[in-house]
């Protein structure tokens, strides 16, 4: 167990729709960092928050977004969904004084979009 | 931009054998860290192993080992005693130690994955 919670494990949904979902890092770090897992994409990242504040993003589209609140947990919000959206969303963190350089992962979110 | 090649998608192993799964990268920094991830079927990305690049001692946990070469920009992992739990998708990950460079930000850098299968 990595310490790193989300919810929830599995998620369908129809085109076009909205969800969100959630990350609650290790206790003491204050990283967040989203990625998506597809077959023909691989691991690719999407955004990483720091403390509550967005520090970088990667190949996210702009019909997702994503916050990073006081108590430090996260949400990635999908919005418009397309059948190639469907793919499984990690959450990773790290950050903790004197290990900040490595990220552990949650188990995932699996979206399905029909 | 830094990128990270795994040239084998599948690799297969006798139980107890040693195999050895090879990962190439290419960056401008000299300063990083490299990773190994296990990816077993449930899903869940596994911490295998952990390199700091200034290091230039190959970093090992129990029956995992690297060969880290860092003028050629390879970073291998070499599983001994295979186990039948070893059988996974492995992910060779950069991550720039300068949170500042290029907009990296710290965000790993993943290869497409080795699919190591172990035959009892």
């Amino acid at each position: 167990d990595s310490g790193v919670t989300q919810t929830p494990k599995h998620l369908i949904t129809a085109t076009g729709q909205r969800v969100t979902l959630r990350c609650s890092p290790r206790s003491g770090d204050l990283s967040v960092y989203w990625y998506q897992q597809s077959l023909d994409q691989g691991l690719q990242f999407l955004i990483h928050y720091y403390n509550g504040e967005e520090r970088a993003k990667g190949n996210i589209l702009e019909r997702f977004s994503a916050q990073q609140f006081p108590d430090l947990h996260s949400e990635l919000n999908l919005s418009s969904l397309e059948l190639g959206d469907s793919a499984l969303y990690f959450c990773a963190s790290s950050g903790r004084p004197g290990h900040t350089d490595t990220q552990y992962f949650g188990p995932g979110t699996r979206l399905t979009v029909l | 931009a830094q990128t990270v090649t795994q040239s084998q998608p599948e690799m297969s192993v006798q139980e107890a054998e040693t195999v050895t799964l090879s990962c190439t990268y290419d960056t401008s920094e000299s300063d990083y860290y490299l990773f190994w991830y296990k990816q077993p079927p449930s899903r869940q990305m596994i911490l295998v192993i952990r390199q700091e690049a200034y290091k230039q001692q190959n970093a090992t946990e129990n029956r995992f080992s690297v060969n880290f070469q860092k003028a050629a920009k390879s970073f291998s992992l070499k599983i001994s005693d295979s186990q039948l739990g070893d059988a996974a998708m492995y992910f060779c990950a950069y991550r720039s130690a300068d949170m500042n460079y290029g907009g990296s930000q710290g965000n790993l850098i993943f290869g497409k994955g080795t699919k190591l299968s172990v035959k009892p």
